[in-house]
């Protein structure tokens, strides 16, 4: 499958425990993205990559928040101190640039965080 | 700021049209888009329209776009019961089309 992929599925952590999310982008696309799913809310934009450097990053909710990509692939979601505010579906999409104008872009199956 | 409305659920018979409506903010938005999110299933590009366009059709599929009064539909002709599922509405944020502004979802109900 050359879908984009998260890990893990799901994750539960206590309060105060930091917390590392997974995400493959599809091989070859450029742009990647982190959103936060929570029950009742749409989609929160968290971060957006493009290659290895993040030009948006104005939706991380506080600096325990961090996100890093390497070699223009896999990006790692990081959350520091779990708070249960931060229970949610955390998404990971990726989209490949430059040859089209619209921007469609493709979700991983997301990975359930919840912080007891 | 930037804002994307939607009605929260749909309820119709098999065989009906759907219509969910979403109204956005941002009218530098250049592609709206729908998306489609299916239980257990990873959210997947349905549509898009550019905002120059008022509409488009894609078999069952009609998308309209009122750009003066920033309102986006979608309409599902001949409604299935695997359509089932929850519809997002989308803009893309002002002045930079990678970032992408969300609806909350509208959960469409299909009844036999």
């Amino acid at each position: 499958g050359a879908g984009v992929s998260q890990s893990p599925s799901n994750k539960v952590t206590e309060k105060g425990k930091d917390v590392e999310l997974r995400c493959d982008p599809i091989s070859g696309h450029t742009a990647l993205y982190w959103y936060r799913q929570s029950l009742g809310q749409g989609l929160e934009f968290l971060i957006y990559f493009q290659g290895n450097s993040a030009p948006d990053k104005s939706g991380l909710p506080s600096d325990r928040f961090s996100a890093e990509r390497t070699g223009g692939s896999v990006s790692t979601l990081t959350i520091q101190r779990t708070q249960q505010e931060d229970s949610a579906v955390y998404l990971c999409a990726s989209s490949l640039e430059g040859t089209r104008a619209y921007n469609e872009q493709f979700f991983g199956p997301g990975t359930r965080l919840t912080v007891l | 700021g930037e804002d994307v409305e939607q009605s929260l659920f749909l309820s119709v018979r098999e065989g009906d049209s759907s219509v969910i409506n979403c109204t956005y903010t941002d009218s530098s938005s250049t592609y709206l888009y729908w998306y489609k999110q299916e239980p257990g299933a990873g959210l997947q590009l349905l549509t898009y329209i550019f905002s120059n366009m008022d509409m488009k059709q894609d078999q069952r599929l009609t998308v309209l776009l009122n750009k003066k009064d920033k309102h986006l539909s979608l309409r599902i002709a001949d409604t299935q019961t695997g359509d089932s599922a929850i519809y997002f509405c989308a803009e893309t944020g002002a002045g930079n089309n990678r970032k992408l502004i969300w609806g909350l979802g509208t959960s469409l109900a299909v009844n036999p």
